[in-house]
Parts: C-alpha cells; sequence; structure tokens
C-alpha cells in the first residue's frame, strides 16, 4: 500500500525554466510534508517543508504547494540549475506519527 | 552540532555471508534511528526503526535485522546474506518535534552481494 506516490519517475527541464515535481497520498492523517534531495552514492538531504496548516512555502528558488483536498503537493524549481540534477523524494508524516513515509523519487535532469 | 557516522562507504560481500553495517550519532540524545534501503531503481524502503535503547520496529520481513546497544549507536545485520541484499543502505536520525520531523540521513553504504 503506497500512501505516497510520485508518479514521474523522471523529469527533463532546460535550463533557467520552471522544474514542477508532484507528489500524491491518500492519508488523510499526514500533516507534515517535506522534500529531499539525493545525488548519486549519497544520503538524501533535506531541502523543504510544509505544514498541513499552510498551502504555500518558499525558500529561495524552492517553494512547494500542498493541496490538501486533493492530497496533493507539489515543488517547483524556478530557475532550474544544473546543480538540481538529482532524485527529489516527498515525504510524509503522521501526527504523533515516529516515521516518514517516502515517495518513490523523481529524477530530475536540467540540460545546460 | 549533530552529525551521524555510518560505515563502511561500499561492501561486497559473498552470499551466505554475514554483515554488519554500523551508525553512530553525535551531538544530540535519545534520538529516534532509522535504517532505509534504497534498491536500483527505487525509492526509500524503510526498514527497521528504533525510538530508544534495545527498542527496534521492523517495517518488512527479511533476512536482517537490527539492534540499538547504546542510545546513539544503530547496527543493521545478516547471518546470511542473500542475493536480493544488495543495495544502498541508508541510516537516518530524527528528534521530532512540532515542526521538526525531517530525518538527517548518513552517506550510505552501498552493498553488492556477489
Amino acid at each position: 500500500d503506497q500512501q505516497v506516490k510520485q508518479n514521474s519517475p523522471s523529469l527533463s527541464v532546460q535550463e533557467g525554466r520552471i522544474s514542477i515535481l508532484n507528489c500524491d497520498y491518500t492519508n488523510s492523517m499526514f500533516d507534515y510534508f517535506l522534500w529531499y534531495k539525493k545525488y548519486p552514492a549519497e544520503g538524501p538531504t533535506f531541502l523543504i517543508s510544509i505544514s498541513s496548516i499552510k498551502d504555500k512555502n518558499e525558500d529561495g528558488r524552492f517553494t512547494v504547494f500542498l493541496n490538501k483536498s486533493a492530497k496533493h503537493l507539489s515543488l517547483h524549481i524556478v530557475p532550474s540549475q544544473p546543480g538540481d540534477s538529482a532524485v527529489y523524494f516527498c515525504a510524509a508524516h503522521k501526527a504523533a506519527g515516529n516515521k516518514l513515509t517516502f515517495g518513490g523519487g523523481t529524477r530530475v535532469l536540467v540540460k545546460p | 552540532s549533530q552529525t551521524i557516522h555510518q560505515w563502511p562507504a561500499t561492501l561486497v560481500q559473498p552470499v551466505g555471508s554475514p554483515l554488519s553495517l554500523e551508525c553512530t550519532v553525535e551531538g544530540t540524545s535519545n534520538p529516534n534511528l532509522y535504517w532505509y534501503r534504497q534498491a536500483a531503481g527505487r525509492g526509500l524502503q524503510l526498514l527497521f526503526y528504533s525510538v530508544g535503547i534495545g527498542q527496534i520496529s521492523s517495517e518488512v520481513p527479511q533476512n536482517l535485522s537490527a539492534s540499538r546497544p547504546q542510545d546513539r549507536q544503530f547496527i543493521l545485520s545478516s547471518k546470511k546474506l542473500l542475493l536480493s541484499d544488495s543495495g544502498f543502505y541508508l541510516c537516518a536520525w530524527s528528534q521530532p518535534r512540532a515542526g521538526h520531523y525531517g530525518y538527517t540521513f548518513g552517506s550510505g553504504t552501498r552493498l553488492t552481494v556477489v
């Protein structure tokens, strides 16, 4: 039972353009959402998060949008840079829980 | 500041051999600790997590086990490795509190079972 899904396994975008990564979840008990970035042979690093009481959080080039009614969140990267080429994971946390549930990841390739 | 150490970085082991991967966290106390595996081309699968010494929760049935002998030490083990145990293993820690539920991951161990 995949509670967090990233339906696009890969995304290719031109440098300078916008990258939009999508994530859907099924469990309405999730109250906190995070995005992680992972380079090959390295551990994932935290990118940005959003609480379920918000619908948008912005940090520099990265913005996360949350649509609770649709159980959908997205990550926008603008402008995209070649260094953004990586695998991006969305993750969700349940209130009073002890663990994150991760999506399957989206591989982003930013072409110069 | 908190740091997480995971070793070794790479490991090649024959089928049927034992496994021991170690993870330690510095600069914090009573963290939640996690072991994840990323199989080739796949997502992050939670294997085990621990909220305290000696407390281990297993997420999936498998050939692996975990132990937490000390507060900031988390060990992943196997008595006999299978080919399917190959993958990228990640240790992580967290200290959940309101608005701070993220993990900090180690640098990972690439395990190849041959």
